[in-house]
């Protein structure tokens, strides 16, 4: 099982705002960072730390934290947003191991 | 910028071997800290372990010590990940990745394109 939890699956309306949530107890101590992946390719980086989004990531995309959980927020969902996303950060009781949450398929309807 | 580029698919029958390569350009491998991830089909991310410049060493997923070795040719900037003892629950697409220079953690901003390994007797 993993150390970080997240909802299977979530739908959002077109140019809607959406918030995909990442629990566990190791995000009260270390940041989280977001992936997008779509079908048939790599994962690509979306948002870290306390508040980085790479460059090329257009800024409808946004990274909180409060307690242990952590969010990413989508606001103005477009169709190309419909992907698999995930969460990673560090495991709780021992820092330099790290650990993905389960992913959320995201819907755009 | 950096570029990642993976060795081909491979099938293996249960109980072989694999090696995966993974290619840096545009940085050397010195500069930066290879991690190696792994996705059965249709299942999610699996980080499996990667370099901590902390401890200066790499650092595996305890279910992949002892079956599962990361190395390195720094001479030719290619990073290596085998795999023993396969079974057909290591079928998946393996990446390797690696962070941004500086940055250390599993924060991966390069991936390979992966590379499909297939256990099948």
């Amino acid at each position: 099982s993993s150390e970080l939890t997240q909802d299977p699956a979530v739908s959002v309306a077109l140019g809607q705002t959406v918030r995909i949530t990442c629990q566990g107890d190791s995000l009260r101590s270390y940041y989280v960072s977001w992936y997008q992946q779509k079908p048939g390719q790599a994962p690509i980086l979306v948002f870290f730390g306390e508040n980085t989004r790479p460059s090329g990531i257009p800024d409808r995309f946004s990274g909180s934290s409060s307690g242990n959980t952590a969010s990413l927020t989508i606001s103005g969902a477009q169709a190309e947003d419909e992907a698999d996303y995930y969460c990673n950060s560090r495991v709780r009781s021992v820092k330099h191991l790290w650990v993905f949450g389960g992913g959320t398929k995201l819907t755009v309807l | 910028q950096v570029q990642v580029v993976q060795s081909g698919a491979e099938v293996k029958k249960p109980g072989a071997s694999v090696k995966v390569s993974c290619k840096v350009s545009g940085n050397r491998l010195t500069d930066l800290y290879m991690h190696w991830v792994r996705q059965a089909p249709g299942k999610g991310l699996e980080w499996m372990g990667g370099f901590d410049p902390e401890d200066g060493e790499t650092i595996y997923a305890q279910k992949f010590q002892g079956r599962v070795t990361m190395t390195e040719d720094t001479s030719t900037d290619t990073a290596y990940m085998e795999v023993n003892n396969l079974r057909s629950e290591d079928t998946a697409v393996y990446y390797c990745a690696t962070p941004l220079k500086g940055i250390s953690g599993a924060i991966l901003s390069y991936w390979g394109q992966g590379t499909l390994v297939t256990v099948s007797s």
